[in-house]
This record gives structure tokens, sequence and C-alpha cells, in this order.
């Protein structure tokens, strides 16, 4: 069966600092994967969605990266971090396509918060 | 482009009680619905998914949703909640065809089910 990780779960970093989170996932191969934020009040945010090894669509322009350097690996990063940033970071996979459909399995999620 | 509406940012609701979780969506195109959970500091959950066929849907924890076109609504039912079924319900909708990264969430609703 497919499982997917996040680490850390939980994070306390100053401004201004770097910002790594990790995102793997098991039992699939070439899955599609997914940042996504969430911050109190404001739903999901799409931060960034890969389809493949090294390729990286952003849909919101802001001091936050991500690369994908193997097919199940997916990694969140900022060289410095905002206030603004603080926030719960889930990541998700999809490949079973029902119908065509994008059904996304979500991680635990991350929660940074930015002092 | 597609966007969803969640009518109501919280709900209460007495233990044994039915509940409704509404959703609208804005769409020009045929969609997907979907509704996830979230309970306390974790990732999202697929409750039920809407791709095609009979507009009533069953889904995980005796929950359901009715897809109704012409409303242009999918919200979420369930005739006796329990205690456990507090947590945070997001209804989210992606188009037909649409590329990997197009699901779109609404802001979620708070269903807090008391004794």
């Amino acid at each position: 069966s497919q499982t997917i990780h996040q680490w850390p779960a939980t994070l306390v970093q100053p401004v201004g600092s770097p910002l790594s989170l990790e995102c793997t996932v098991e039992g699939t191969s070439n899955p599609n994967l997914y940042w996504y934020r969430q911050a109190a009040g404001r739903g999901l945010q799409l931060l960034f969605y890969s389809v493949g090894i090294g390729q990286i669509s952003s849909e919101v322009p802001q001091n936050l990266s991500a690369s994908r350097p193997q097919d199940r690996q997916f990694i969140l990063s900022s060289k410095k971090l905002l206030l603004s940033d603080s926030g719960f970071y889930l990541c998700a996979w999809s490949g079973i396509r029902s119908g065509g459909a994008n059904v996304l399995t979500f991680g635990a999620g991350s929660r940074l918060t930015v002092l | 482009a597609q966007s969803v509406t969640q009518l109501d940012s919280q709900v209460p609701v007495f233990e044994e009680a039915p509940v409704e979780l509404r959703c609208n969506y804005s769409s020009s195109v045929s969609v997907y619905l979907f509704w996830y959970v979230q309970y306390p500091n974790q990732g999202l959950q697929l409750l039920l998914k809407y791709l095609s066929g009979s507009t009533l849907v069953k889904g995980i924890n005796g929950f359901e949703a009715e897809f109704n076109k012409s409303q242009t609504s999918f919200h979420l039912r369930k005739p006796s909640v329990h205690i456990s079924d507090t947590a945070e319900y997001f209804c989210a909708v992606s188009r037909f065809g649409g590329s990997q990264g197009n699901l779109i969430f609404g802001k979620g609703t708070k269903l807090s089910v008391k004794p």
C-alpha cells in the first residue's frame, strides 16, 4: 500500500533563517506531488506541484521554492523565512486516476512557526 | 476558472442530530467534486467523491453528499453525528481534463459536535 511521510512534524524558526521540509512517498512510482499551505482562516493554498523529477510548477509567487530530486521525494525550501510563512504545510500525492480525476492523498503535515 | 464556497465557517450541533455542510461551486465546465475531512493537527482524508453517475454519493463514516448540477451544489450530510465527527471539512473541485494542479479547495467548515 502507498504511504506518505512528512518531516519534521513541527518546526519553530526565527525570521530570516532557512527552511527545508521533506516529503516522501512509498509504494508507488511516478506520483504527482503537491505542497499546500494552510494558514489560519485561509483554507488550503496550492504552492507547488510536480509531475516528474525536476519538473516543478509554482502556483503562487513567494519566497519559497520546491525541488524534486528523486521520483518519490519532494522538498519545500526557503533561503530566508518571513513571519507570513507560518502555517501548516501539507504534502500530497496522486497517481491513481479514478475516471480521470485527480484524487489526492495527504501527509500528516508540518507545522511551521516563524518568530 | 473554478471556485468553491463553503457557506458556513462553523457548524455547532448536538450529538445524534443530523447535519448538513453546504458547498457551492462555480465553473463553466464539468467538474469532479470532493469532500475531505481534517482532524486536529492531521492531514486531510478523503471522505467521498463525485466523478460521474449517481448524484448521491456515499462516503466513509456514514457521510453522503448529493451533486446538484442546476444549483451547482455538493452538500455533505450525515443523519446522526457522533462526537468523533468533530473536525474541519473541506469541499474541493477540479475540472474535467484540467492540469494536475487544478484541485481548488473551499475555506473549510468546522463541525463541532457537543454531547
